[in-house]
């Protein structure tokens, strides 16, 4: 059903960087501001980045986001154990009139 | 720090009512949208809808025949209610805070709930 795709997963060695790409269309992630999410498995999401590259407060700088067209990318530098996640990209669907998330990808350190 | 806390039937028969509530502690219940959210291992995050304190709704179209969200202001609560469900509707289903700037900043701890005979 999601409109938003991810690569099923990414992996990185300790203190490498990483990048997840997210591709939607025109109707969301091209007209719309992108947002970030990190899920370690049994809990919540944790909102990581907001408004494409605004990360709120307390979320490390090693995360940062960015958006050209209708595709966005979350990277995560100095790549950390703790890292290990799946990330969610997220958009305002105009044609659905609602919220899309992407099909999520799972960062594993090596 | 703003708390969610979710409660709600988790096993469920075939045909019969999802019925679910987030209630909202140590923070402010208007200036906010306030959504439910669900996940399934198939279909990934799924945005069911959201309402604000005024009571005015929004919802997903693909479920918008069988959903209905309210809000208690007074109890500083929201609820969920899903009809007709089936086994697709099994999932884990959270409730979310949603700020102006578009985010979902603050989520409850989810509820698992199966739909099953």
């Amino acid at each position: 059903q999601s409109m938003v795709t991810q690569p099923p997963s990414v992996s990185g060695t300790p203190g490498q960087r990483v990048t997840i790409p997210c591709s939607g269309s025109s109707s969301n992630t091209g007209s719309n501001y992108v947002y970030w999410y990190q899920q370690v498995p049994g809990t919540a999401p944790k909102l990581l980045i907001s408004r494409n590259d605004q990360r709120p407060s307390g979320v490390s700088d090693r995360f940062s986001g960015s958006k050209s067209g209708i595709s966005a990318s979350l990277a995560i530098s100095g790549l950390r154990s703790e890292d290990e996640a799946d990330y969610y990209c997220a958009a305002w669907d105009d044609s659905l009139s609602g919220y899309v998330f992407g099909t999520g990808t799972k960062v594993t350190v090596l | 720090q703003v708390q969610l806390q979710q409660w709600g039937a988790g096993l469920l028969k075939p045909s019969e009512t999802l019925s679910l509530t987030c209630g909202v502690y140590t923070m402010s219940f208007s200036g906010y949208y306030w959504s439910w959210i669900r996940q399934t291992p198939g279909k990934g995050l799924e945005w069911i809808g959201e309402i604000n304190a005024s009571g005015s709704a929004n919802y997903n179209p693909s479920l918008k025949s069988r959903v209905a969200i309210s809000v208690d202001t007074s109890k500083k609560q929201f609820s969920l209610k899903l009809t007709s469900v089936t086994a697709a509707d099994s999932a884990v289903y959270y409730c979310a805070r949603l700020l102006v700037t578009g985010a979902f900043d603050v989520w409850g701890p989810g509820t698992t709930v199966i739909v099953s005979s």
